[in-house]
């Protein structure tokens, strides 16, 4: 079955860059989207389509998709942003896949 | 105002049944696929099951697949799931989400409930 393989933690300290990728054999023909579940709620849709920002997200949160690789990046990274973050995809029949999340520690 | 509210968790014997709703409002219900994804007890998300926005198609994550059952009602605006022989690796909380359409968030969660727990355990 397809996978989205993602690194299990990040650790940034408050105002630097955290990057966060995701790795699929199918996404250079499939979008990424990236989702934010802070701790106890459900996940907040953060970016769609490999790179655009729902309105209400700020500014600091941006994607890229490249090849096998889709790229999250928190420019100047909030304490707010600590959280889960998981990528999302299809594979080649249209089922949905998510990949094992990014613990972002912000400290 | 907008939103999604899921009902129908609770603690089930292995080898029983149970069905999740997520009753919709707010919004077009009959113009938004619709999927379920679940989250164990200290895992990650994982994509169970998606339903078009006319019921035409479904589609689920092959360890549920057999056993699950997404449908919807468009007169209600409600989805369902409808979860057979359940396993205790079924054991986690229960999200419905809306997928945007086209124009606005196209093929994104934009939407989600607060989640039904579901415990499967004898």
């Amino acid at each position: 079955s397809y996978e989205l393989t993602q690194s299990p933690s990040v650790s940034v300290s408050p105002g630097q860059t955290a990057r966060i990728t995701c790795s699929g054999d199918a996404l250079p023909k499939k979008y990424a989207y990236w989702y934010q579940q802070r701790s106890g709620q459900a996940p907040v849709l953060v970016i769609y389509e490999d790179s655009k920002r729902p309105s209400g997200i700020p500014e600091r949160f941006s994607a890229s998709s490249s090849g096998t690789m889709a790229t999250l990046t928190i420019s100047g990274a909030q304490v707010e942003d600590e959280a889960d973050y998981y990528c999302y995809s299809t594979d080649r029949s249209g089922k949905g896949v998510f990949g094992g999340g990014t613990k972002l520690t912000v400290l | 105002q907008v939103q999604l509210v899921e009902s129908g968790g609770g603690v089930v014997q292995p080898g029983r049944s149970l069905r999740l709703s997520c009753a919709a409002s707010g919004f077009t219900f009959n113009s938004h696929g619709m999927h379920w994804v679940r989250q164990g007890p200290g895992k990650g998300l994982e994509w169970v099951a998606v339903i078009w926005y006319d019921g035409s198609n479904q589609y689920y994550t092959d360890s549920v697949k057999g056993r699950f059952t997404i449908s919807r009602d468009n007169s209600k605006n409600t989805l369902y799931l409808q979860m057979n022989s359940l396993r205790a690796e079924d054991t986690a909380v229960y999200y419905c989400a809306r997928e945007g359409v086209a124009d606005q968030l196209p093929n994104a969660f934009d939407l989600w409930g607060q989640g039904t727990m579901v415990t499967v355990s004898s």
